[in-house]
């Protein structure tokens, strides 16, 4: 059974562009969360996604950043117009339906994708 | 705020000695928590988790002590080896939900040869 996956792992971009980054939950889980973590720090919660349904976004920026989950392939996580301050690594976590086997509240990440703004 | 923290930054410990990585928390609403490992430039991996109805898990060579009446959680590893050196942080659900997950800052484990 894969894990989370992401990719790209690595991204750089200038002041400016676009970042895309994308997450595959793991097989079963249909929860999506996605964190940020800049260097020597915990990770901080951004926002929580269903299949076609964003449930929780309290912890993304309101602007430049998007996220969705749509009924068929990955998570997106978006960043429009990037900024040095947004390169940091970004992992996404994957839970199991409410319905399945499994503690729903535990979360599992994947490898994280590290952005790097020039 | 509330917020969960760490009382070590950084623990040293000798090969096969126990380990015992600490955290506070101060969301007493929170009812579950969850220790991850972090090696570097890889995603955290989940060690071992408890729920608020227990003061005591056990895993291999790891438990987890919770004990809310000062709001503290700990994890000790039992004969440390080399491969347990990473960054190790307790992250609870916090009172709002079960699936924001709130993270301390951090210990870093160094085992010593």
């Amino acid at each position: 059974n894969a894990g989370v996956m992401q990719n790209p792992r690595h991204l750089v971009r200038r002041r400016g562009q676009e970042a895309r980054l994308r997450c595959s939950p793991m097989k079963g889980h249909s929860h999506v969360y996605w964190y940020r973590q800049l260097p020597e720090e915990g990770l901080k919660f951004m926002v929580y996604l269903q299949k076609e349904n964003i449930i929780d976004e309290s912890g993304m920026p309101k602007e430049r950043f998007s996220a969705e989950f749509p009924k068929e392939g990955p998570s997106i996580l978006r960043i429009q117009q990037v900024v040095r301050g947004d390169s940091a690594a970004y992992f996404c976590a994957s839970s199991p339906i409410p319905t399945s086997r499994g503690n729903t509240d535990t979360q599992y990440f994947g490898p994280g994708t590290r952005l790097t703004v020039l | 705020g509330e917020s969960v923290g760490l009382h070590l930054p950084t623990l040293s410990v000798q090969e096969g000695d126990n380990s015992i990585i600490n955290c506070a928390y101060s969301n007493s609403a929170s009812d579950y928590f969850i220790w991850y490992k972090q090696e570097s430039g890889k995603g955290p991996q989940f060690i071992i988790d408890i729920r608020s109805n227990m003061d005591k898990r056990q895993g291999q060579r790891v438990t987890v002590l919770l004990n809310k009446t000062v709001k503290h959680l700990s994890l000790q590893i039992a004969a440390t080896q080399p491969g347990d050196s990473a960054v190790y942080f307790c992250a609870e659900n916090g009172k709002d939900s079960s699936y924001k997950l709130i993270f301390g800052s951090g210990t870093r484990l160094l085992v010593r040869p």
